[in-house]
């Protein structure tokens, strides 16, 4: 089955940039979607088919996908992007599979 | 604009089927190119994706869980129901549903509010 991996936290200063990884074999074949969750909240769409934005999100969330990593930017970051960010495929190898990401955990300091 | 709720039982015993209901609005699962998943989250834990519904009644499934789930629509009613047998502690999570639009490839957006199954006896 695939699999994608993401670091499981990434720490980062209001105003900087943080970037979360999400790897998997040949991924760049994909279409890759985020997700940001808050605690206790449901999760949010915030950047599908690689790079692009729902309505109401912020130009600061974007993101890439090549070869084996994608990657979500959120830049300038604020206190209210503190949360946890998952990556969706669709992996139609052996099958219809919706695949997550294990999560990554942003702290602003 | 398109919501989801989940609704079902807050407590199941382990054995005992869960059977939860997803109600949506502000959108037809008769319309071509729409369809509906079901996910779930342990507590502190990632998602995981359960299953999906087309708009023409095609059914998917977890391969590890495939034995288990049974996912069906009532569209005059415009509800999802995911059925799941056999619950067991290890079950315990928030179950959500979510909206696609461009199936299978497509994103979920948006999620319903999810709802808490705890498994125990």
């Amino acid at each position: 089955s695939y699999v994608l991996t993401q670091q499981p936290s990434v720490s980062v200063a209001p105003g900087q940039t943080a970037r979360i990884t999400c790897g998997g074999n040949n991924i760049g074949s994909k279409s890759v979607h985020w997700y940001q969750q808050k605690p206790g909240q449901a999760p949010v769409l915030v950047v599908y088919d690689d790079s692009d934005r729902p309505s109401g999100i912020p130009e600061r969330f974007s993101g890439s996908n090549s070869g084996n990593t994608a990657t979500l930017t959120i830049s300038r970051v604020e206190a209210g992007d503190e949360a946890d960010y998952f990556c969706q495929v669709w992996d139609s190898s052996g099958g219809h599979f919706y695949v997550f990401g294990a999560g990554t955990k942003v702290t602003v300091l | 604009q398109i919501t989801l709720k989940e609704s079902g039982p807050t407590l199941v015993k382990p054995t005992q089927t869960l059977t939860l209901t997803c109600t949506f609005s502000g959108f037809s699962l008769s319309t071509s190119g729409v369809g509906v998943g079901w996910i779930r989250q342990p507590p502190g834990k990632a998602l995981e994706w359960l299953a999906f519904i087309y708009w023409n009644d095609d059914k998917r499934y977890s391969p590890s869980l495939k034995s288990r789930l049974t996912i069906t629509k009532d569209t005059s009613k415009n509800q999802v129901v995911l059925a799941m047998a056999n619950m067991d502690p290890v079950d315990t999570a928030t179950y959500y549903c979510a909206h696609n639009m461009n199936p299978p490839f497509g994103w979920f957006d948006p999620w319903g509010q999810g709802t808490l199954v705890t498994v125990a006896s």
